[in-house]
């Protein structure tokens, strides 16, 4: 299986940083990742897709970079709505695997 | 508008069965890969099944293989995860989603609790 390691597990920041979560695989997985939001008691919602691609209706605030085993999100200007769990998702080979986390708190 | 809807999540004793539904609108699951997502409350999200447009295609999660079945249902538009043999560590809340580079679309999720 291919394992997703993600960080900072948490993390606080405060409106208007900028915030980076990293996701490395174990393996090279090319561009076959997305990046999700969940908020507490919501299903996720995916923000970025095929590790760069911005999910319609998704502030441009959010980016995501990087190919092969190491991928990042990056959040330019943290808003309000933004605290929020991330998980990255590789989707190249199965079983699909998940990022453990990166939970976004105020500071 | 493209919505999943699931249902059949309750509570259910060890080694029993329980099959979730998945009720699609906007768009015809039979024409995208479905997957199914769960996720323990307060912990991470596991991937656990997937169903192809052509419906002899499924994968499992290693954990559920041989335990669980994943089927559609095209006249119904309707997406199934048939759980049998049922563990405590199966509880979690079970959500539905679409595939498309990756995982799309997801339902609200029903959940599913195992305990005697």
């Amino acid at each position: 299986d291919i394992q997703m390691t993600q960080s900072p597990s948490s993390l606080s920041a405060s409106v208007g940083d900028r915030v980076t979560i990293t996701c490395r695989a174990s393996q090279g997985i090319r561009n076959d990742l997305g990046w999700y939001q969940q908020k507490p008691g919501k299903a996720p919602k995916r923000l970025i897709y095929a590790a760069s691609s911005l999910q319609s209706g998704v502030p441009s605030r959010f980016s995501g970079s990087g190919s092969g085993t190491e991928f990042t999100l990056t959040i330019s200007s943290l808003q309000p709505e933004d605290f929020a769990t991330y998980y990255c998702l590789q989707h190249n080979n199965y079983p699909w695997t998940f990022g453990q986390g990166t939970k976004v708190e105020v500071k | 508008e493209v919505q999943l809807v699931e249902s059949g999540g309750g509570l259910v004793q060890p080694g029993g069965s329980l099959r979730l539904s998945c009720e699609a609108s906007g768009f015809t699951v039979s024409s995208y890969w479905m997957h199914w997502v769960r996720q323990v409350s307060g912990k991470g999200l596991m991937w656990v099944s997937r169903i192809d447009t052509d419906v002899s295609a499924t994968n499992y999660a290693d954990s559920v293989k041989g335990r669980f079945t994943v089927s559609r249902d095209n006249a119904k538009n309707t997406l199934y995860l048939q759980m049998n043999s049922l563990r405590a560590e199966d509880t979690a809340v079970y959500y539905c989603v679409r595939g498309l580079w990756g995982l799309d679309v997801w339902g609200q999720g029903t959940t599913v609790t195992v305990s005697s």
